[in-house]
C-alpha cells in the first residue's frame, strides 16, 4: 500500500465543473509534488510545493490551482478544464525538494473531461 | 531541457530470460532514480543512485549509475512475470527544479 493517498480515485467532470484533487501524506515529507501522466507517456511535472510554498510551476494552465494548506495536505482545484486535461494525476512526496531525495507517489486520480 | 532517453522502448522476454534497459542523457545529474509502475498505480521508487559508478543491488535487480553520471542501467536477472510493468528513470540536478522522467521501458515476462 502506497504512504501517499489520492482521492478520489477516479472522477469524471464536464468542463465547466469545479473539483478538487486530494493528496496526503504523514510521512513528515516537506516537499509535495503533482504531476500528469497521459496513456503511454511518463510523467509530467506540474508543480512542486517545497516547506508548503510553491517553488515551481512548469507553466501550467491558470485552470489547474495548487493548495497546500499544511505539510500533509496538497490539493489541485480545476475548474473550466478541456477533454485534453483528461489524465492520471499524480501527486508525489519526499523528504526535501533537494535533488536525489526519492519520491514517493500515491495512486492517481484518472480524470475524465467530458 | 534535459532530456533522459530509455531504451529499449519495449521488451517482451520469456521467464528466466536476463534483461538490462538503459538510460542515457547528454546531461549530468545529481542522482537517478528507477522507478516500476503498473497499470493503474503511482510509480514505486525501487532504487536512487548518486555517486558515479555506484552499482546497487535489490535481489535480482541490479542497477548501475555511469561514471559520468550521465547513464544509468538495469539489469535483471532471471526475470519472472511479476517484473512486468512500466520501468521509468528519473533525475534531477537542482532541488527539484528540472526534475524529469525517461519515456520508460515496458517490459512484458511470459510464463
Amino acid at each position: 500500500d502506497t504512504e501517499v493517498t489520492q482521492t478520489p480515485k477516479h472522477l469524471v467532470m464536464g468542463m465547466t465543473n469545479k473539483k478538487s484533487l486530494k493528496c496526503e501524506q504523514h510521512m513528515g515529507h516537506r516537499a509535495m509534488y503533482w504531476y500528469k501522466q497521459k496513456a503511454k507517456k511518463p510523467p509530467e511535472l506540474m508543480f512542486v510545493y517545497s516547506y508548503e510554498k510553491l517553488s515551481i510551476n512548469e507553466s501550467v494552465p491558470s485552470r489547474f490551482s495548487p493548495e497546500c494548506p499544511n505539510s500533509s495536505l496538497l490539493n489541485l482545484h480545476l475548474h473550466a478544464l478541456q477533454p485534453e486535461d483528461s489524465a492520471l494525476y499524480l501527486c508525489a512526496s519526499s523528504l526535501s525538494a533537494r535533488s536525489g531525495q526519492p519520491q514517493h507517489f500515491g495512486d492517481g486520480t484518472r480524470l475524465s473531461i467530458l | 531541457t534535459q532530456l533522459l532517453e530509455q531504451s529499449p522502448q519495449f521488451l517482451s522476454i520469456q521467464e528466466g530470460e536476463n534483461l538490462t534497459v538503459y538510460c542515457n542523457s547528454s546531461s549530468v545529474f545529481s542522482s537517478l532514480q528507477w522507478y516500476r509502475q503498473e497499470p493503474g498505480e503511482g510509480p514505486v521508487l525501487l532504487v536512487t543512485v548518486v555517486t558515479g559508478g555506484e552499482v546497487k543491488k535489490l535481489k535480482r535487480l541490479t542497477f548501475q549509475f555511469g561514471d559520468a553520471r550521465k547513464d544509468s542501467s538495469l539489469h535483471i536477472t532471471a526475470a519472472q512475470p511479476g517484473d512486468t510493468g512500466l520501468y521509468l528513470c528519473a533525475g534531477g540536478t537542482n532541488y527539484g527544479q528540472n526534475f524529469v522522467f525517461g519515456p520508460g521501458t515496458r517490459l512484458s515476462v511470459l510464463p
